[in-house]
């Protein structure tokens, strides 16, 4: 079953302007990962956040958690035409088991 | 990281017929794991895969539908049987290491059942 939602499922942006998705989960989590998926090809592990950190940055990408919430957000900054592609929230649940429990996904365009 | 190379890329099969896809990682590794990703969904793990023994399945899934193979530690085999186009989805095959929570995804295998 899937882990929760994301929001938007689909995004339209102009080159050079931010996009922001957001996710939710619904249970305990050691970390959450965010993943980017190019027309259906494999998966990209961009970043993760883990349970005690609010906020993480990795160039143009900054994520926040908000575990009282059990909520994530990915902002891409400064976009660009490469960056269009599917967007995964992921968690691994409490367990350690390597599992992974992913989103529904945002589908982001960015124009040139 | 561990680079996994997943065959085939893609596939036409008849219904009814069987597909067997067969994912080999670079290096060692500790977890394998097998997801489907139904047209315009996202991912929903299969099954672990694990060395030596049968695998784990998830709620919904069953080994007499999607056998999966582990030999060793870098190589699994999963396959979609008596397929419907119901099963049309792209697989992909995933790996990991203990204490390392990144995961490392193959390209995925396009399957489409006519």
């Amino acid at each position: 079953s899937q882990q929760g939602e994301e929001d938007p499922q689909a995004l339209s942006i102009q080159e050079g302007e931010n996009a922001t998705m957001n996710c939710s989960y619904k249970t305990s989590i050691n970390n959450l990962q965010w993943y980017r998926q190019n027309s259906g090809r494999g998966l990209v592990h961009l970043i993760l956040i883990r349970s005690n950190e609010r906020e993480k940055h990795s160039g143009r990408l900054r994520v926040t958690l908000d575990t009282s919430k059990k909520s994530s957000s990915l902002l891409i900054t400064a976009s660009r035409a490469a960056d269009t592609a599917s967007y995964f929230c992921a968690t691994d649940g409490s367990g350690n088991t390597g599992k992974l429990i992913f989103g529904q996904g945002t589908t982001l365009q960015v124009k040139p | 990281s561990a680079v996994i190379s997943q065959k085939p890329s893609r596939d036409i099969c008849q219904r009814g017929t069987s597909l067997t896809i067969q994912c080999q990682v670079d290096s060692q590794v500790t977890m394998m794991f097998w997801y489907r990703q139904q047209p315009g969904q996202s991912l929903t793990l299969i099954a672990t895969a694990n060395q030596g023994s049968e695998a784990t399945y998830e709620s919904g899934f069953v080994i007499d539908k999607f056998p999966i193979s582990r030999p060793n530690l870098t190589f699994s085999t999963l396959t979609v049987s008596n397929m419907s186009p119901e099963d049309s989805s792209i697989y992909l095959c995933s790996a990991g290491r203990t204490g390392v929570t990144e995961a490392f995804f193959g390209q995925g295998t396009r399957l489409t059942v006519v």
